[in-house]
């Protein structure tokens, strides 16, 4: 499976917007890029997914490449409820069985 | 509407004994997927089960079994417990083959080995 790459670490001041970048540069034509994210004490939550578009929904906006071996998902007003461990995952469209698979993630800081 | 719940919430084992974690998927969901997650570390996956059968598995030896019952829900079992077998343990519910919609999870078992 195509691997993602991540920073360790990212660190953002409370109400700026964050730009968490992932690098994927062995992507193939039909995997979706899919960002969870898991706040302290908790399982992962789903943030967004894209294929090729830029996608936005209430939580975030996910922004592709247009060769596709890199995103970066958007927070807009960052809170110190989004401090959280990011994570890029690639989705293959013929893994029937849904697995993910998880990489480190970016561990995200939110200053007040 | 109930999300993924698990229990118990945590468990404290010694080294050789067994142990099982339960698993109530999302309604409406079909797939249930366990995976481990180490402490300062993504998850890892364990397996997933799909109409009471083991559909995919991970690279985790065979003391990981599992289980999926006619109403969805799952349990997870694991045998002679190791001391590297601490960790968070997450469940995953989803409609099987479905890949645009998220996988949802659990909060987790969190198991500790003595």
């Amino acid at each position: 499976d195509a691997k993602t790459t991540q920073p360790n670490s990212m660190e953002s001041n409370e109400e700026e917007p964050v730009h968490l970048p992932c690098n994927h540069s062995t992507i193939s034509g039909t995997d979706y890029i899919h960002w969870y994210r898991q706040l302290p004490s908790q399982g992962p939550e789903y943030v967004i997914h894209g294929l090729t578009s830029n996608v936005n929904n209430r939580m975030a906006s996910l922004a592709i490449a247009e060769d596709r071996k890199s995103s970066t998902l958007i927070l807009h007003r960052a809170t110190l409820r989004d401090a959280a461990v990011y994570y890029c995952i690639l989705r293959v469209s013929n893994n029937a069985g849904n697995m993910l698979t998880f990489g480190g993630g970016t561990r995200l800081m939110v200053k007040p | 509407d109930a999300g993924v719940t698990q229990s118990p919430t945590h468990l404290i084992k010694t080294r050789g004994q067994q142990v099982t974690l339960r698993c109530s998927p999302k309604s409406g969901h079909d797939t249930v997927s366990w995976y481990q997650q180490a402490l300062g570390q993504g998850p890892q996956f364990i397996f997933q089960y799909y109409e009471e059968e083991e559909r995919q598995r991970g690279n985790f030896p065979d003391r990981f079994s599992g289980h999926q019952f006619p109403n969805y829900s799952s349990e997870l079992n694991v045998n002679a417990l190791l001391l590297g077998d601490s960790a968070l343990y997450l469940c995953a519910s989803s409609l099987f083959g479905d890949l645009y919609q998220p996988q949802h999870f659990g909060d987790g078992t969190r198991l500790s080995i003595l």
